[in-house]
């Protein structure tokens, strides 16, 4: 079992252009949840997806949008960077709505965005 | 909104000794209150999970205690090892799937 896979690990932007980030969900698991982690924080929720529409958001921009995949995979969109996008992508799969609520959440190893 | 207070400043133990990491959060008590670890640049990783009507939870060296009416959970690692040494999170959820973080204790187990 693979765990949750992100890609890419690291990428540099120009501030205004645009971004998108991978996650492929532990083997089982049909929700995927995105976090923001800015240096010295905990995650900030970004959005949730699960039936490849999105269940909840959390308090951040229109600029940020995601897609899910029917194989459950998903896509973090990010348009016009600011400096302050820069910080660490964390993608986290789980069963969602269709398993029990008290599981655990697998995190992948993230994707650390810098934007110059 | 919800605010979860963890300890900023880094706790530095002696291997062999416990460890006590404590999270308070304001507002109502969630559904689970769970701990992971982290380590620098990973993603973080999940330990314990213990929900509102339970006050206490072991596995292995770990221990989480929650206390609603004084809305603090406590975590605790016996016998700490250097290998115990990464940010510890306290996490929040109230069945509704969305993980509320806190900052993260950073703990340091020096030989």
């Amino acid at each position: 079992d693979a765990g949750v896979t992100q890609s890419p690990t690291h990428l540099i932007k120009t501030r205004g252009q645009q971004v998108t980030l991978r996650c492929s969900p532990k083997s089982g698991h049909d929700t995927v949840s995105w976090y923001q982690q800015a240096l010295g924080q905990g995650p900030q929720f970004i959005f949730q997806y699960y039936e490849e529409e999105e269940r909840q958001r959390g308090n951040f921009p229109d600029r940020f949008s995601g897609h899910q995949f029917p194989n459950y995979s998903s896509e973090l969109n990010v348009n016009a960077l600011l400096l302050g996008d820069s910080a660490l992508y964390l993608c986290a799969s789980s069963t969602g709505p269709s398993g029990p609520p008290d599981t655990e959440a697998f995190f992948g190893q993230g994707t650390r965005l810098t934007v110059v | 909104s919800q605010k979860i207070e963890q300890n900023s400043e880094a706790l530095n133990i002696q291997e062999g000794k416990t460890a006590t990491l404590t999270c308070n959060y304001t507002n109502y008590s969630p559904a689970y209150l769970q701990w992971y670890r982290q380590d620098p640049g990973r993603g973080p990783v999940f330990l314990l999970l213990i929900r509102e009507n339970e006050k206490e939870k072991r596995k292995e060296r770990l221990k989480v205690t929650f206390d609603t009416t004084l809305k603090q959970s406590l975590f605790h690692i016996t016998a700490s090892q250097p290998a115990d040494s990464a940010t510890y999170l306290c996490v929040l959820s109230y069945n509704t799937d969305k993980l509320i973080f806190g900052t993260g204790t950073r703990l340091q187990v020096f030989p």
